[in-house]
């Protein structure tokens, strides 16, 4: 079976940083890569995602997403973070075939200080 | 068009009852999987359903069941209810399933165990 790691649990940058919050999955097929976003007291919402093709992914809210299969790593980035970004963030991993649904990182709590 | 909607919200059950959540899809979305969120375990994977057939399932006891209408709206039901139950139970849906296209999550069901 698949799972995530997300290594930064707790990350707290100042508006304008630039961000990366790192992802590394482990299994040997196909995979399907995702990140969400959980703003407080709001519901999960997909932030980009990767199936095949151009491994620089573009969301929302000017977020990218690099998939190196070397590395078995997605990486989320933003080059200048704003105090909305506040957030949680999930990396998540679905195999090729599609069992097992999603299988989700612990999650990266981040917090912009204004 | 309306998103994913969980009912109820909150609840609260005694140790040992049995419980029904609620989960209907996004219109003409047809695959329904269910998640477990909780502080220390995170986002795990409880199973899905594709036209009223389990087609996953995570590691969880027979106690978690679920089953799908012809709708497509789904229900989760759990028995004989534990402590270690008391947690955010989410519900996904998608177009298709098998590889996982862009799950939109509800705001889930708060599920305190007393």
């Amino acid at each position: 079976a698949q799972s995530v790691s997300q290594h930064n649990h707790h990350v707290i940058l100042s508006e304008a940083a630039s961000l990366e919050l790192g992802c590394n999955y482990s299994y040997g097929g196909t995979v399907n890569l995702f990140w969400y976003v959980q703003y407080p007291g709001q519901h999960l919402q997909l932030l980009l995602k990767y199936f095949s093709g151009d491994p620089l992914v573009k969301g929302i809210k000017g977020f990218e997403a690099e998939f190196i299969k070397s590395k078995f790593s997605f990486n989320l980035r933003k080059p200048s973070v704003q105090w909305s970004d506040t957030a949680e963030y999930f990396c998540a991993v679905n195999a090729g075939g599609g069992a097992d649904g999603l299988t989700f990182g612990k999650g990266t709590h981040l917090i912009i200080q204004p | 068009k309306a998103g994913v909607t969980q009912t109820p919200r909150y609840l609260i059950k005694t140790r040992g009852q049995q419980v029904t959540l609620s989960c209907s899809p996004i219109s003409g979305h047809r695959s329904v999987s269910w998640y477990q969120q909780t502080p220390g375990q995170g986002l795990q994977f409880l199973f899905e359903y594709f036209s009223e057939t389990q087609r996953n399932k995570g590691n969880f006891p027979g106690r978690f069941s679920g089953r799908q209408f012809s709708n497509s709206r789904s229900e989760m039901n759990v028995s004989t209810l534990e402590l270690g139950d008391s947690a955010l139970y989410l519900c996904a849906s998608s177009h298709t399933t098998g590889r996982g296209y862009g799950y939109t999550f509800g705001s889930g069901t708060r599920l305190t165990v007393v």
